[in-house]
């Protein structure tokens, strides 16, 4: 079955300073990949997804992530974080029939 | 292109009463989904429809959850009766094909 498994509830980073939130996958076969983020008592709006294309992939707001097959990892990155970037994360997998498969998040806080 | 509706936005109710939440998908999209996601937590399937077949309803608590989407356009979910531990936000989403995923603002149950 698939699933994804984010290595950290919580990242705290300065303004200005890169972020890196982790995620690892299971897929017996190739898998589609999504980052989503969810701001307080907003819906979830994606960030980017893989499928099986370019490995690094590049989305909304400067982020970007990189497939490494090698790995199972997903890692989603920014060279430089706002203020605004401080919500919840999830990494995400499809699975079967076009459902998808959320990890647990990690909640992302950024300091003046 | 208008989003995902749902309503209604928040809901107190106390425990063994009944509930129903409302939504409409993007026009046109034939997957429809509702995730539940207690707080702390990443959203999980909760049934999955394509038009107005059930395709995966694995984790639907059958015994006091119900859904339907009849003409294959609006759904609605229904909790009956509710318990404290259903309280979470309540997510519906839709999707055209396998990519495309959009996903409402969410219906935030309180069980008291």
């Amino acid at each position: 079955a698939q699933s994804v498994t984010q290595l950290d509830s919580h990242v705290s980073v300065s303004e200005g300073t890169p972020v890196l939130l982790r995620c690892n996958y299971s897929s017996s076969y190739s898998p589609s990949l999504f980052w989503y983020v969810q701001h307080p008592n907003k819906g979830l709006q994606l960030l980017l997804k893989y499928t099986s294309a370019a490995t690094l992939v590049k989305g909304i707001n400067g982020f970007e992530a990189e497939f490494k097959k090698s790995e199972t990892s997903f890692h989603l990155t920014k060279p430089s974080a706002h203020m605004s970037d401080a919500a919840e994360y999830f990494c995400v997998v499809r699975a079967g029939f076009q459902k998808l498969v959320f990890g647990t998040g990690t909640r992302l806080l950024v300091s003046p | 292109e208008a989003g995902v509706a749902q309503s209604p936005r928040y809901k107190i109710i106390e425990k063994r009463q009944s509930v129903a939440f409302w939504c409409n998908p993007i026009s046109g999209h034939a997957t429809l989904y509702w995730y539940q996601q207690i707080l702390g937590q990443g959203p999980k399937l909760l049934i999955q429809f394509q038009n107005n077949g059930v395709v995966d309803d694995s984790q639907l608590p059958k015994d006091r959850f119900s859904a339907e989407r009849l003409k294959g356009v609006d759904s609605t979910l229904k909790i009956q009766p509710a318990k404290l531990e259903d309280s979470a936000v309540y997510l519906c989403a839709s999707s055209l094909g396998s990519d495309g995923y959009t996903f409402g603002s969410g219906t935030r149950l309180t069980v008291v």
